[in-house]
């Protein structure tokens, strides 16, 4: 069974680096099917998509946040991870990595997130 | 940037109510729209995907319909486990994008 595992400093200093890994366990990071994702939740509100990756290196990010935001991904460790850098107390939230599955629609492929890890809080203070 | 509006922000219902949340994308977005729930200290959970798919595991009391900018869920008879935060979510464009979510309370 596919699991998700966020990991890294729950504790940021601001203008620094945010840093986390997501390691997948119970299946291949290099399916074709598949990219991976950051979604991150502030403290009593919503959902905000951060960005996702595929396995080869393709990358997409939040407009709001891609000046910021660098995802990777090591398939030798199956693993991928997000670099938030100049981080302030707005970017203090739950951060959660999932799998976006690519599934074949009529005309364009359809994308939903159907594995998460548990998330892991970040705060973002000095 | 597409932007996701629900409503409503919240309500109140009881056991054995029909519920319906409404997701209204900014522009047409076909039938690309996901529906999550969410429950405290939890991560979401997959509910329906391509506005009316129901995922694998997910009782069939949850539907989702709609196309363009319009979408519902609608959870037939509302039971106990089922009081959460639900958010739809566009996957049109290559920026997805979430609504602010619905609150589903007991009454």
């Amino acid at each position: 069974q596919l699991q998700l595992q966020e990991s890294g400093p729950g504790l940021v200093k601001p203008s620094e680096t945010l840093s986390l890994t997501c390691t997948v366990s119970g299946g291949s990071i290099s399916s074709s099917s598949y990219y991976w994702g950051w979604i991150r939740q502030p403290p009593g509100k919503g959902l905000e998509w951060i960005g996702s990756i595929y396995y080869s290196g393709s990358t997409y990010y939040n407009p709001s946040l891609k000046s910021r935001v660098t995802i990777s991904v090591d398939t030798s460790k199956n693993q991928f991870s997000l670099k938030l850098s100049s981080v302030t107390a707005a970017d203090t939230a739950v951060y959660y990595c999932a799998r976006r599955v690519k599934t074949a629609g009529i005309y364009y492929y359809y994308y939903y997130m159907d594995v998460w890890g548990k998330g892991t809080t970040v705060t973002v203070s000095s | 940037d597409i932007q996701m509006t629900q409503s409503p922000s919240s309500l109140s219902a009881s056991v054995g109510d029909r519920v319906t949340i409404t997701c209204r994308a900014s522009q047409s977005i076909s039938s690309y729209l996901n529906w999550y729930q969410q429950k405290p200290g939890k991560a979401p959970k997959l509910l329906i995907y391509a506005a009316s798919s129901l995922q694998s595991g997910v009782p069939s009391r949850f539907s989702g319909s709609g196309s363009g900018t319009d979408f519902t869920l609608t959870i037939s008879s509302l039971q106990p486990e089922d009081f959460a935060t639900y958010y739809c979510q566009q996957s049109y464009s290559t920026s997805s994008s979430f609504g602010q979510g619905t609150k589903v309370e007991i009454k």
